[in-house]
């Protein structure tokens, strides 16, 4: 079973302020890394997926970036609006297509 | 495009009740999964179907049994449900087959089961 680690579990924000958060994972039999958005009481939706050492990706305000030597990406989000909050979730796919997730990261933007 | 639906939203039952959980898609995806999600457990696969005909126990299978109709159709089955299964029951549908590990998965709204 693939180790997904995500850190912080929880985050509290003013709107404009920028974020970020980690994910960490074995860097050993890396296939893609994935990044959903989650809304409370409706289901998750894919933000980013990433293959590539290095690879950058971005949505808006959001991006995220890809080390899979050290075993880790990062979430950032530019200028938090409380329409960001939400629970980021990643998740690492391993064989099959069966993608093993984290606990996620909450977050909380406040005006 | 309804993308995944699943029926029913909301579901109450008695410990040894048995219900099924349906699960359908129009993309024509290859691989359909089933998961729970728990508080502070994020997460986790119950079982999957990597194509039309096959379906392989993911990290948490005691309980369940499932049904690949087929290829739009996921069912899962408790057949004697208990306390412990009180959950948020997802099912999502990949691409596979196709992009490999690189797919997406597209997750339906979700069944919220409790068990007295």
């Amino acid at each position: 079973i693939l180790n997904v680690e995500q850190s912080p579990q929880s985050l509290h924000v003013q709107e404009g302020d920028s974020t970020n958060f980690t994910c960490s994972f074995p860097s050993s039999n890396f296939y893609a890394l994935h990044w959903y958005r989650w809304e409370t009481a409706k289901s998750p939706e894919a933000l980013f997926v990433m293959t590539l050492n290095g690879d950058e990706k971005k949505k808006g305000r959001i991006s995220a970036t890809l080390n899979t030597k050290e075993g880790y990406s990062y979430l950032y989000i530019k200028g938090s609006q409380p329409e960001d909050s939400a629970t980021y979730l990643c998740a690492l796919s391993g064989t099959a297509s069966k993608l093993t997730f984290g606990t996620g990261t909450r977050l909380q933007v406040t005006l | 495009n309804a993308g995944v639906t699943q029926t029913p939203k909301f579901q109450v039952l008695k410990t040894g009740q048995s219900m099924t959980l349906q699960c359908a898609q129009d993309m024509n995806h290859n691989s359909m999964y089933w998961y729970r999600q728990d508080p502070g457990m994020g997460l986790r696969l119950i079982y999957y179907s990597a194509s039309e005909g096959t379906t392989d126990k993911g990290e948490v299978p005691n309980g369940y049994n499932v049904s690949r109709l087929n290829k739009r159709e996921f069912s899962l089955r408790l057949e004697s449900a208990a306390p412990s299964q009180t959950s948020v029951y997802f099912c999502a549908s990949s691409e596979a087959g196709l992009a490999g590990d690189r797919d997406t998965q597209y997750f339906g709204p979700g069944t919220r089961l409790t068990v007295l």
